[in-house]
């Protein structure tokens, strides 16, 4: 079946210092690959998505790159920020009939 | 345009009660996803349900329910609770279910506390 694999964290980083949350996953053809975010006491928001090997999806100076050949998702930032902190979970979507399969979530603290 | 919409925010039940959740999607959206989060254990799937008929479930005992109306709106039904359900449970909707690989738009959730 699918699965999503992702560094579980807590990932603690310096205010402005690079970012990188690795993700893979394991699924049959050519899922959908997305970015959520979820701030405390919050919902999961949207990050960055991507459709297709090697696209590249972006928001909020976050990038990722859909990457067939290794079968990963990383997400990465140049410069983060204070209110970065959050939990990042990685996840795909193949049309079938649960949704999304997520990762298990990378907790991120960013100190000042 | 109104997002996916969850009530109530937070919920407290006593052990053997039961909990009924709300959901209401996105105009438009035919599908409606259940997720649990509870403590330490990711996102669960629970349930699915499409132009009103639940098309999957997870790994959940039956005690965890629940309907899709005509309008598409959903409610969760867990009965029996035990103290392990309490968690975060996550609605979220898709414009197609079945094929459709898009993403889902998850509401705010509902904090249900089981004591």
């Amino acid at each position: 079946g699918n699965s999503v694999t992702q560094m579980e964290g807590p990932v603690t980083l310096s205010e402005e210092a690079f970012l990188t949350i690795n993700c893979t996953y394991t699924a049959t053809g050519y899922p959908s690959l997305f970015w959520y975010v979820q701030y405390p006491g919050e919902g999961l928001q949207l990050l960055l998505k991507a459709t297709k090997a090697d696209d590249k999806g972006s928001n909020k100076g976050f990038e990722a790159t859909y990457r067939k050949e290794t079968t990963s998702f990383h997400l990465e930032k140049g410069s983060v920020q204070v209110s970065d902190s959050a939990v990042y979970f990685c996840a795909l979507r193949k049309g079938g009939a649960d949704g999304l399969t997520f990762g298990k979530g990378t907790h991120l603290i960013i100190q000042p | 345009e109104a997002g996916v919409t969850q009530s109530p925010t937070h919920l407290i039940k006593t052990r053997g009660q039961q909990a009924t959740l709300r959901c209401s999607p996105i105009s438009g959206h035919t599908s409606v996803y259940w997720y649990q989060q509870a403590l330490g254990l990711g996102l669960q799937f629970l349930l699915w349900y499409d132009e009103g008929e639940e098309r999957n479930r997870g790994n959940f005992p039956p005690r965890f329910s629940g309907r899709q109306f005509p309008n598409y709106s959903s409610e969760l039904n867990v009965n029996a609770l035990e103290l392990e359900d309490s968690a975060l449970y996550l609605c979220a909707s898709s414009r197609l279910g079945g094929t459709d690989t898009g993403e889902l738009f998850f509401g705010e959730g509902s904090r249900l506390t089981v004591l």
